[in-house]
């Protein structure tokens, strides 16, 4: 089966430090979505974008989250400096759009920031 | 813009009991509907999804959905669940027309099952 792959499954780091999170979204899919889980917000969106173009990053903190597609085999997402409110599940999804298949979720990046 | 909402925030039943869960959507257009099943500690898994055709989606593990469009309406439904199925339920729609038509996600129904 085709998989989304998410590294690392997870992280723990000290409050200032970086994070890359890195998504390898399936081959041929051209939307990626990047989600983040809490238990107080639910899944939230981060940003997505489409033939690598970002389309909206309007749910991401713009002034430490960063989300960039270098190439159509990853897709990234930074938090510089992390804090310990950015502790939650970060998944990765990716999708064919007008696809009859929908969207395929990775593993997810559990990130505790202490 | 497109919104979800799910009734139940959480929903205790014993096995073998039937289950709805609900979903509404508010959008004015055409949509595409989901629902994706995340087990304890777990991603997100496709149940089953609504893009045209017979409003009655059958998904994986015996799961359906009815779409009702006048309702705006998506609701899961199982006649009978096990306790493998205790897990959290998210119903999602997106905008079917849209070039640039992003998932969202409803705020998720826990689903709990007593042996």
């Amino acid at each position: 089966d085709a998989r989304v792959t998410q590294t690392p499954r997870h992280k723990v780091t000290e409050m200032g430090q970086e994070v890359t999170m890195r998504c390898q979204p399936i081959l041929g899919h051209n939307t990626v979505f990047w989600y983040r889980q809490t238990m107080m917000q639910g899944l939230e969106l981060l940003a997505y974008f489409r033939n690598r173009a970002p389309l909206d990053d309007s749910g991401m903190p713009k002034d430490r989250f960063s989300a960039e597609m270098p190439d159509a085999t990853l897709a990234t997402l930074k938090i510089q400096p992390s804090e310990p409110r950015d502790s939650a599940v970060y998944f990765c999804a990716s999708g064919l759009i007008g696809s009859y298949y929908g969207y395929t979720f990775g593993s997810g990046t559990r990130l505790t920031v202490v | 813009a497109q919104s979800v909402s799910q009734h139940n925030h959480h929903v205790i039943l014993s096995e073998a009991a039937s289950l709805e869960l609900g979903c509404n959507y508010s959008y004015g257009g055409t949509v595409n509907l989901f629902w994706y099943v995340q087990y304890p500690g777990q991603h997100l898994q496709l149940l089953l999804k609504y893009f045209s055709g017979d409003p009655l989606v059958k998904g994986i593990k015996g799961f359906e959905a009815e779409f009702i469009k006048s309702k705006f309406s998506f609701n899961l439904r199982k006649p009978s669940v096990q306790w493998s199925d205790t897990a959290e339920y998210f119903c999602a729609v997106n905008a079917r027309y849209s070039s640039a038509s992003k998932i969202i996600f409803g705020s998720g129904t826990r689903l709990s099952i007593r042996p």
